[in-house]
Order: structure tokens, then C-alpha cells, then sequence
């Protein structure tokens, strides 16, 4: 069964400094999500993406974050300044989409463990 | 703005109880209802969801129901089993989704 795939599990960086996480979504798959779950906490939603630009995001998702599809398969959310409240699990997710006005299922990536020292 | 309400945050049944978590949400909009089950460390994953156009859904021991009236979906687990203890969240599908807070199932043997 495809999955969802995220790069790299666990990323450790210094305060200030950027950092790519990288999703490659289900092949067939036309809409792409990120969320981030700080420990022990609900599953937050950062931005979802369609032809290749943001659908929505949330209020977290401010001016250091971005997102990007650079190629056909690839989906990377960059942070540009860490702060130490930036560490959390991100999840990368991909669905279908919408078909007949109805949302379909979302697939998540394993995650990547953002640690901001 | 949109919201979704969950509960109860914690549920701790006895094994072959059943379980209810509830989840409430305020965009009348709303036509797609999931619930995921995370596991500790891992991904969430999707084990039932129920569409606007019906009023119950079934899978083996997991059922989802849904009062589009008032707003509100439930995830009802019966005879419950000890690999049933997890996280277990609802979100209302959407291009902005919004998951509740999440409720953590304890079934003791």
C-alpha cells in the first residue's frame, strides 16, 4: 500500500537557524497538509496545499514558515528562524482531495521530531 | 472561527467494555467526519469516518454516529481490548482541518 513518507525522522538545530522537513506524498494524490503536535498535545493544523499554492493555514503558519512542491513529487516545509516553541512532531499529510463537494481521507507520514536547542 | 470539541480528554474502561468520545464542532458547512487513532510515537491513523448524507457508520467493533442537527459525532468502540489503549481524535474534514483535542483510551485487562 503507498505511503506517505517523511525526511529526516528526527532534525536537531540551534535557535535561529532554518530548517527543511521534506514529505513525498502518495503518488495520486492532488492535496497536501502539515501539522505539527507538540508532546503530549492535539494534532495542530499549519497549511494545506492544491495546484501548487496555499488553500488555507492557520495562524500558526506565519511569515517564517513556507511551503513548497519544487518538483512532481516532493512536498518541504521550511522554517526560517527556529524558536525553541517550534519543536514538536510534524506531520506531513496527502488525500485525494474533494470529490462531489466531499472531503476524502488523509494520509499521514511517519513525522519528523523537530528539536530546537 | 471554527471549532471542534472532544470528549472526554481521558477514558479508562474495563477490557470488553465499551467506550464513547464525543465530538462537537461548530461549522454547520462540515460533511466529512474521521476519527484517527494515535498510537505512542507514531502517526495518526484513520479508523472510521461517516460522510453528511448518513446517520451511522459500522465497522466490526467501531461505529461512528452523526446528529448533523446538533452538530455533533461520536465514536463508540464495544468490547473493548487492551491494544484498543491509544489517542483518538476527531477532526472535522476540511481544506482548514480542525482536530479535536484528542481523548486517551486506557482499557485495562
Amino acid at each position: 500500500e503507498p505511503e506517505v513518507t517523511q525526511t529526516p525522522s528526527h532534525q536537531v538545530t540551534q535557535m535561529g537557524q532554518e530548517v527543511i522537513l521534506r514529505c513525498v506524498p502518495i503518488s495520486n494524490h492532488l492535496y497536501f497538509y502539515w501539522y505539527r503536535q507538540i508532546l503530549g498535545q492535539k494534532v495542530e493544523f499549519l497549511v494545506s496545499f492544491y495546484n501548487n499554492e496555499i488553500s488555507e493555514k492557520s495562524e500558526i503558519f506565519d511569515d517564517q514558515f513556507s511551503v513548497e512542491r519544487p518538483d512532481g513529487s516532493n512536498f518541504t516545509l521550511k522554517i526560517r528562524s527556529t524558536k525553541l516553541e517550534d519543536s514538536a512532531m510534524y506531520f506531513c499529510a496527502s488525500s485525494f482531495g474533494l470529490a462531489g463537494g466531499v472531503h476524502y481521507e488523509q494520509y499521514f507520514g511517519p513525522g519528523t521530531r523537530l528539536t530546537v536547542t | 472561527g471554527e471549532n471542534v470539541e472532544q470528549h472526554p480528554s481521558t477514558l479508562s474502561v474495563q477490557e470488553g467494555d465499551s467506550a464513547v468520545i464525543k465530538c462537537t464542532y461548530s461549522d454547520s458547512a462540515s460533511n466529512y467526519f474521521p476519527w484517527y487513532k494515535q498510537e505512542l510515537g507514531k502517526r495518526p491513523q484513520l479508523i472510521i469516518d461517516i460522510r453528511s448524507n448518513v446517520g451511522e457508520k459500522k465497522d466490526q467493533r467501531i461505529a461512528v454516529t452523526l446528529n448533523k442537527t446538533a452538530k455533533h459525532f461520536s465514536l463508540h468502540i464495544t468490547e473493548t481490548q487492551p491494544e484498543d489503549s491509544a489517542v483518538y481524535f476527531c477532526h472535522t474534514g476540511g481544506f482548514k482541518t480542525i482536530f479535536g483535542a484528542g481523548t486517551r483510551l486506557f482499557v485495562k485487562a
